[in-house]
């Protein structure tokens, strides 16, 4: 079973617009969520964490949003670059479960200039 | 600081083989995980060494397998390969400190090739 989803397999944005990126969760133990940025023949560097008793953490350009009642978060990239394109993958952490990313399957960013 | 290394980066094998696959990490990090990406799939946890010892597990088969050294390095073994195993194992390490987030620098991966 998946239990975190990233449901858009691609987004393509024009450079300077804002990007969104969204990630559904289904386990209520979660305790912190991650986004990473993968570039090819790269391995994913981390880019953004959020507690789960946040609902904002902001960091530049990048600002990840969590909503608990919806089990959701988005990561929202303002003013897109060209740079951003990658492969984004939200992580989720528990501490039940230790050290252990459950990662969801990745959106492919096209920050078109 | 040095980041984490992987070696091989590139494997090609045949159904049926074994393979050992290497990872240092970063220099006074005591966990390495282990992470299998396949296209549309993301990445799934394989398992989490701390110490010399497994601490955590995923839902893999028997036929992976890792260990760690006393230097913290690790290598993954999988047994008797299948098509399916084609795939880039990333491996990541961290402080690994108990009870809180550590974050996992990851290394670029190996990529695996069955024929």
């Amino acid at each position: 079973d998946q239990q975190v989803k990233q449901n858009s397999p691609s987004l393509s944005v024009q450079e300077g617009r804002i990007s969104i990126l969204n990630c559904d969760y289904t386990n209520s133990m979660f305790d912190y969520f991650l986004w990473y940025k993968k570039y090819p023949a790269e391995g994913p560097t981390f880019l953004i964490s959020i507690s789960s008793i946040k609902d904002k953490n902001e960091d530049g350009r990048f600002t990840v949003f969590l909503n608990k009642s919806a089990k959701h978060l988005s990561l929202h990239i303002v003013p897109s670059q060209p740079g951003d394109s990658a492969v984004y993958f939200c992580a989720a952490l528990g501490m039940e479960y230790g050290n252990k990313l459950v990662f969801g399957a990745g959106t492919i960013l096209r920050v078109k200039s | 600081k040095a980041g984490v290394t992987q070696t091989p980066r590139y494997l090609i094998k045949t159904r049926g083989q074994q393979v050992t696959l290497s990872c240092s990490p970063i220099s006074g990090h005591r966990s390495v995980s282990w992470y299998q990406q396949t296209p549309g799939q993301g990445l799934q946890f394989l398992f989490e060494y701390f110490s010399e010892t497994q601490r955590n597990k995923g839902n893999f088969p028997g036929r992976f397998s890792g260990r760690q050294f006393s230097n913290s390095r690790s290598e993954m073994n999988v047994s008797t390969l299948e098509l399916g195993d084609s795939a880039l194992y990333l491996c990541a390490s961290s402080l690994g400190v108990a009870g809180g987030w550590n974050e996992q620098f990851f290394g670029p991966g190996t990529r695996l090739t069955v024929l």
